[in-house]
């Protein structure tokens, strides 16, 4: 069973910084099972990437993934505000626990 | 527009039964697999259970194998998650979720989108 895990538990950056979040998978995945999804309060997941590096439709470009193998990155290049969220990672049937990306 | 929208949730005692509904609309429900991820309150996500486009392919997370059985109804674009013997573990947000496969160039990409609003279960006496 795969296991992924993300780090770290929780970012506290400003608005304009720079977000850098890790996911972590117990064995080699293949990146086109590798998933991003932001989730805030009370609102259901929302599709980020897909695929590891690939945008989702309607997706603003300072959203961006990487990585491969084992380890993988989502980085956020200039925090907005609406962008304080937690972010979960997935491969299939597995999800990371996620980070919580608060503000500073 | 591509929708989900689960019902079914509400307040059951240990034990006890809930059947959860998830009506889509805007796509072509017969052509997707589809899944039940749930959130226990103040958790992350955890997969429950997926069924394939037409019910030939089910599987279970251990913690609900035996329990849950999730079923579909392709004429009433409709996914279906019967839950019994419901636990105090068991209370959560629990969403539905389309599967998304897309072959490119020999490669094989999923993923979840969208997902409903989400309905909640909560079990206890």
């Amino acid at each position: 069973e795969i296991v992924l895990t993300q780090s770290p538990g929780t970012l506290s950056l400003s608005p304009g910084e720079r977000a850098t979040l890790s996911c972590r998978a117990s064995q080699s995945v293949s990146s086109s099972y590798l998933a991003w999804y932001q989730q805030k309060p009370g609102q259901a997941p929302r599709l980020l990437i897909y695929g590891a590096s690939s945008r989702a439709t309607g997706i603003p470009d300072r959203f961006s993934g990487s990585g491969s193998g084992t380890d993988f990155t989502l980085t956020i290049s200039r925090l907005e505000p609406e962008d304080f969220a937690v972010y979960y990672c997935q491969q299939g049937g597995t999800f990371g626990q996620g980070t919580k990306v608060e503000i500073k | 527009e591509v929708q989900l929208v689960e019902s079914g949730g509400g307040l059951v005692k240990p034990g006890g039964s809930l059947r959860l509904s998830c009506a889509a609309s805007g796509f072509t429900f017969s052509s997707y697999s589809m899944n039940w991820v749930r959130q226990a309150p103040g958790k992350g996500l955890e997969w429950v259970s997926s069924i394939s486009s037409s019910s030939s392919y089910i599987y279970y997370a251990d913690s609900v194998k035996g329990r849950f059985t999730i079923s579909r109804d392709n004429a009433k674009n409709s996914l279906y998650l019967q839950m019994n013997s419901l636990r105090a573990e068991d209370t959560a947000v629990y969403y539905c979720a389309r599967e998304v496969v897309v072959v490119v160039a020999a490669t094989r990409y999923n993923w979840f989108d969208p997902w409903g609003q989400g309905t909640l279960v909560t079990v206890s006496s």
